[in-house]
């Protein structure tokens, strides 16, 4: 079974610094998909970031991008340019065909 | 356009009974999906559409929960004789199809008392 963890449960950011979210995950299949998703407050669950773990390069969504080692079974998110609006729980997701496998999160807190 | 509905969006139901919460995925999307996440966790998946047919319910945590997507569209979880265990949020995603990404509505919060 596919497994993802989140190692950091809590971690705060200065706004306008850059902050980097890690995730580890196990699985013995070659070809899936890692996501992060972003829960603020209002506990919506908004898409942040996208890898395909055929693709190496790294993906990047404006101030938002991946560090995605696949040997090391690893996919870190950076947030550059922390904004106050960026303070919301972070899932990150493991996908290898139909559902969703996901991590316990990390809590950010960007202060102002 | 619009996105992935859920309704109603808060529940509140006594221990024993049966409750129905229904999703309304975005247009075109063929992949449905629930899930259940309990406060401070990530979401569990519970089951999941292509279609009409229902692809995956190993998640169901027993059988008091069933789901259902009859035309292909919305779909319908519900949850039998509940108890006070059964409350979460109960999420529900859509996709394109398979392997694309997911698009989740606001939830359903439900409480058991």
């Amino acid at each position: 079974a596919q497994t993802v963890t989140q190692s950091q449960p809590e971690m705060s950011v200065q706004e306008a610094e850059t902050v980097t979210l890690s995730c580890t995950y196990d699985t013995s299949e070659n070809n899936y998909y890692l996501f992060w998703y972003k829960q603020p407050p209002s506990r919506q669950m908004i898409l942040v970031i996208r890898q395909e773990a055929y693709k190496q390069q790294n993906a990047t969504e404006n101030r938002f991008s991946v560090n995605f080692q696949k040997a090391a079974k690893s996919f870190s998110l950076k947030i550059s340019d922390s904004q106050l609006g960026d303070t919301a729980m972070y899932f990150c997701a493991y996908n290898a065909g139909n559902m969703l496998t996901f991590g316990g999160g990390t809590r950010l807190m960007v202060k102002p | 356009g619009a996105g992935v509905s859920q309704s109603p969006r808060y529940k509140v139901t006594k221990r024993g009974q049966d409750v129905a919460l229904r999703c309304d995925p975005i247009s075109g999307h063929v992949s449905l999906y629930w899930y259940r996440q309990a406060l401070g966790q990530g979401p569990e998946f519970l089951t999941y559409f292509n279609y009409e047919a229902q692809q995956d319910k190993s998640g169901l945590p027993n059988d008091r929960f069933s789901a259902e997507r009859p035309e292909g569209s919305i779909s319908t979880l519900t949850i039998q004789r509940t108890e006070q265990r059964d409350s979460a949020m109960y999420r529900c995603a859509s996709s394109l199809w398979d392997n694309y990404e997911q698009y989740f509505g606001p939830g359903t919060r439900l409480t058991v008392t």
